[in-house]
């Protein structure tokens, strides 16, 4: 089936550090993939996303880049901040032949980031 | 725009008891979808609709469960009876269309606690 992995947490840093959030994927079509961003006692805010193989998603200094050779989307951000502190969802959405979405989310397990002063 | 919204926030209840959770999705919106978050089991989808009408419910757990959506701008998501093993933040989440680059909008979650 289609699924989702991350890499374990939680990931400590201090502010000013690079951030690596590995994601790889696997599904039975072609997926739209996303990351979202959980802030403690918040609901799952969209971060960015990537519709099609090379292409680059970004906000709020955060990147991922859809590689499709190797079936990831790495998170990266240059410099942490304390409020970057969140739980980081990678995700997919698979789309059929069509065009068009089934709709579903799949979800990773979720990393847990804290960033410190 | 409100965004989606839930209710309640938390719930505590007690074994046996009915429960029932809210949304309402953004206006405009043709799908909305019930996500379940444990440390466990991380988030599930539950179900989802589109148009009011349930598309996929293979994640509902087990006949305790059931949800409704009687119109375009209510959801509830039912427990009966709870148990303490569906303790778990409960997401509901809207988006506009099938298109792939859709963005799913989620909720503040309700947090609910069966002892």
């Amino acid at each position: 089936g289609d699924s989702v992995t991350q890499m374990e947490g939680p990931v400590t840093l201090s502010e000013e550090a690079f951030l690596t959030i590995n994601c790889t994927y696997t599904a039975t079509g072609y997926p739209s993939l996303f990351w979202y961003v959980q802030y403690p006692g918040e609901g799952l805010q969209l971060l960015l996303k990537a519709t099609k193989a090379d292409d680059k998603g970004s906000n709020k200094g955060f990147e991922a880049t859809y590689r499709k050779e190797t079936t990831s989307f790495h998170l990266e951000k240059g410099s942490v901040q304390v409020s970057d502190s969140a739980v980081y969802f990678c995700a997919l959405r698979l789309i059929n032949a069509g065009g068009t979405s089934y709709g579903k989310l799949t979800f990773g397990q979720g990393t847990i980031l804290t960033v410190h002063p | 725009d409100a965004g989606v919204i839930q209710s309640p926030r938390h719930e505590v209840t007690e074994m046996g008891q009915e429960v029932t959770l809210r949304c309402k999705p953004i206006s405009g919106h043709d799908y909305l979808f019930w996500y379940r978050q444990t440390m466990m089991r991380g988030l599930e989808l539950l179900i989802y609709f589109n148009n009011n009408v349930p598309i996929d419910d293979s994640g509902m757990p087990e006949d305790r469960f059931s949800a409704k959506m009687p119109n375009a701008s209510f959801s509830t998501l039912k427990i009966q009876p709870s148990e303490p093993r569906d303790s778990a933040v409960y997401f509901c989440a809207s988006s506009r269309d099938r298109a792939s680059t859709d963005t799913q909008y989620f909720g503040p979650g309700t947090r609910l606690t069966v002892l």
